[in-house]
């Protein structure tokens, strides 16, 4: 099975410019999370996707950050322009529903984002 | 206050010894409570999940929970090197919350030959 991949791994952009990160979850895992870790600092919950519709986007930092997941399938999360402090690790995860069971939440690499 | 607290570490621990990590939370919702390991520019990992009090033993590593005290560990016994990572604590409030991770700043582990 494979597992959650995350494309770029690194990003190295320049304030006010646009970048997109995608995820793809392991085939069948209904929901999707975005994480991000900034230097220093935990690992914070940015959003959370059922298929394709928002669950829970709570942890955005503001309105430059746009996720998608289309048909249900990969994500992206875009940010537009992006400022010095988007820089980070920013982390997919995908997890099967099992009704009210909680299930691994399996995590791929990470895209490192630089913003300079 | 952090909804998750962690001491940062080093903890360092001989080869073969025991590692004991400690994780304490605020948040007194919390139902689910998870360890992952993370090694330097890899995914985090799961290790561990824990659901009710007392101990729960996988293997070589065994977490301990106490939700009157807010307080979870995670035993490592008989550590090796390649047990040398960072230890995250997770606990979640469940599925009515979308079962999203509230992560602790993690333990960094390192192990000695």
């Amino acid at each position: 099975e494979a597992g959650v991949t995350q494309f770029p791994s690194h990003s190295v952009i320049e304030k006010g410019q646009t970048v997109t990160l995608r995820c793809d979850p392991i085939s069948g895992h209904d929901n999707l999370y975005w994480y991000r870790r900034v230097m220093g600092k935990e690992i914070k919950f940015l959003l959370h996707f059922v298929k394709e519709s928002k669950q829970d986007e709570s942890g955005m930092p503001n309105n430059r950050f746009l996720a998608e997941r289309t048909g249900g399938t990969y994500s992206t999360l875009k940010v537009q322009p992006a400022e010095l402090e988007d820089s980070g690790v920013y982390f997919c995860a995908s997890s099967r529903d099992r009704g009210l069971l909680n299930t691994e939440a399996f995590f791929g690499q990470g895209t490192r984002l630089t913003v300079v | 206050q952090k909804e998750v607290e962690q001491n940062s570490g080093p903890l360092s621990v001989p080869e073969g010894a025991i590692a004991s990590l400690n994780c304490t939370y605020s948040d007194r919702g919390s139902q689910s409570f998870f360890w992952y390991r993370q090694y330097s520019g890899k995914s985090p990992e799961l290790i561990m999940s824990i659901y009710s009090n007392g101990d729960k033993e996988d293997g070589r590593f065994t977490a301990q929970l106490n939700k009157a005290s807010q307080y979870v560990s995670l035993l490592i016994r008989d550590s090796q090197p390649s047990d040398s990572a960072t230890y995250l604590c997770a606990p979640n409030r469940g599925k009515a919350a979308g079962n999203k991770l509230t992560f602790g700043g993690g333990t960094r582990v390192l192990v000695k030959p």
